[in-house]
């Protein structure tokens, strides 16, 4: 168990909704990770807060967002969901995250299926 | 995208064996890390290796780094069945200013009993 929590661990919906996947970080880890990984694009980082602020983005679509609460917790926001957007969904989280030498603990991930 | 290919893309061997898997990568780095994970599960920190240094021990885990080759492998001793799983590394960009990690594609390991 790496710490890290992740709601809900399956979730399956429609195309062109809206959902919200959440991520609880370690005790005492100040920054979340968000990474989706599909069959065809592998293992990909969206975006990455460090204590409620963006510090860096990936490969995430207009259509997702996310934010970082006071309580350090997350959410990834997916709308008008396509069926390319079917993957299982990882946050990480780290102590600092800007140090090279920080390991991210991910959580189990939310499974996403979009019929 | 990714950055790192991972080589093989499957292997299967018996407990007992070694499994030895490599991952090449594009460009320069501050460090490269190993990650497990067992099926649709999440990710599970092996090991991190900085790249001055050319090679780590962790218990049956063993992996080098030749930054000048742009490669790095993962070698399993006396691998077990509870070793099955699919090992991904994942590289830190050098001067980014953030950890963005870049995952490989990933070996799938199957060590039968």
């Amino acid at each position: 168990d790496s710490g890290v929590t992740q709601t809900p661990k399956h979730l399956i919906t429609a195309t062109g909704q809206r959902v919200t996947l959440r991520c609880s970080p370690r005790s005492g880890d100040l920054s979340v990770y968000w990474y989706q990984q599909s069959l065809d694009q592998g293992l990909q980082f969206l975006i990455q807060y460090y204590n409620g602020e963006e510090r860096a983005k990936g490969n995430i679509l207009e259509r997702f967002s996310a934010q970082q609460f006071p309580d350090l917790h997350s959410e990834l926001n997916l709308s008008s969901l396509e069926l390319g957007d079917s993957a299982l969904y990882f946050c990480a989280s780290s102590v600092r995250g800007g140090d090279p030498t920080d390991t991210q603990y991910f959580g189990p991930g939310t499974r996403l299926t979009v019929l | 995208s990714q950055q790192g290919e991972e080589d093989p893309q499957a292997l299967s061997i018996q407990e007992g064996e070694n499994a030895t898997m490599n991952c090449s990568y594009k460009t320069s780095i501050n460090n490269l890390q190993w990650y497990r994970q067992n099926s649709g599960r999440g990710l599970v920190h092996l090991i991190l290796i900085r790249s001055n240094e050319r090679e780590k021990h962790s218990g049956r885990l063993r992996v080098t780094l030749d930054t000048s080759k742009k490669s790095s492998s993962l070698l399993i001793t006396a691998s077990r069945a509870a070793d099955t799983a699919s090992y991904f590394c994942a590289t830190d960009a050098m001067n980014t200013g953030f950890q963005k990690l870049v995952f490989g594609t990933g070996t799938r390991l199957l060590v039968s009993p």
